[in-house]
């Protein structure tokens, strides 16, 4: 089945750095990808939206100076999170759908753990 | 109102019983219905989609659609361990998945 692969799985930083999140698609072309946040005992929270070839789209209250999403091919979509603070301490997941199929469903990464001490 | 409500649980249930979850939603124009299960520190997986009214069956899996009362819920029959999770109900507007709105989730627990 469809894959998708986020890397690192786990990152810690320290406050004022930049980490970078990567979100492929191994065996199909998304020429849209979802990041979603998810703090701990809540639910999922849609951050932006990242189509191939054009600017994201984010959701009202998400910075896109802070979280710059690049979607440079049909396969690969990036997070980075800047000037991280420890309130952007989070588990960030990536998700994505098969463009070439109709009603295809959403397959998400396995999730950035990351920490900002 | 949230736009996406379930009981966060814990849901206790022992072995071989069925599981109950329940989940509202506000915005009636919603199309979509999803059931994700999440395991601790891990990604959703998708376990079931409805767009219908009514019942729709997969293996030990049953959605159930509502939508005069905003109403979806998820039946899990003959609940084994290997079933405790976070169960996500997620609704979209579009057919697509793309913009879905999850719950909090319940979390189950089934005793062995």
């Amino acid at each position: 089945g469809a894959v998708v692969s986020q890397h690192p799985s786990r990152v810690i930083c320290k406050s004022g750095t930049s980490v970078k999140i990567e979100c492929r698609s191994l065996d199909f072309q998304a020429t849209t990808m979802f990041w979603y946040r998810q703090f701990p005992k809540k639910s999922l929270m849609l951050m932006a939206t990242s189509n191939e070839g054009s600017k994201a789209t984010y959701e009202q209250g998400v910075e896109k100076d802070k979280f710059l999403i690049n979607h440079a091919s049909l396969t690969l979509s990036t997070l980075t999170v800047t000037s991280a603070h420890p309130e952007d301490s989070s588990f960030y997941i990536c998700s994505a759908r098969d463009g070439g199929r109709t009603n295809s469903p959403l397959h998400f990464g396995n999730g950035t753990r990351l920490t900002v001490t | 109102q949230k736009e996406v409500e379930q009981n966060s649980g814990p849901l206790s249930v022992p072995e071989g019983a069925i599981a109950s979850l329940n989940c509202t939603y506000s915005d009636r124009g919603s199309q979509s219905f999803f059931w994700y299960r999440q395991y601790s520190g891990k990604s959703p997986e998708l376990i079931m989609f409805i767009y219908s009214n009514g019942d729709k069956e997969d293996g030990r899996f049953t959605a159930q659609l509502n939508k005069a009362s905003q109403y979806v819920s998820l039946l899990i029959r003959d609940s084994q361990p290997s079933d405790s999770a976070t169960y996500l109900c997620a609704v979209s507007k579009g057919g697509s998945q793309g913009n879905l709105i999850f719950g909090k989730g319940t979390k189950l627990s089934v005793k062995p």
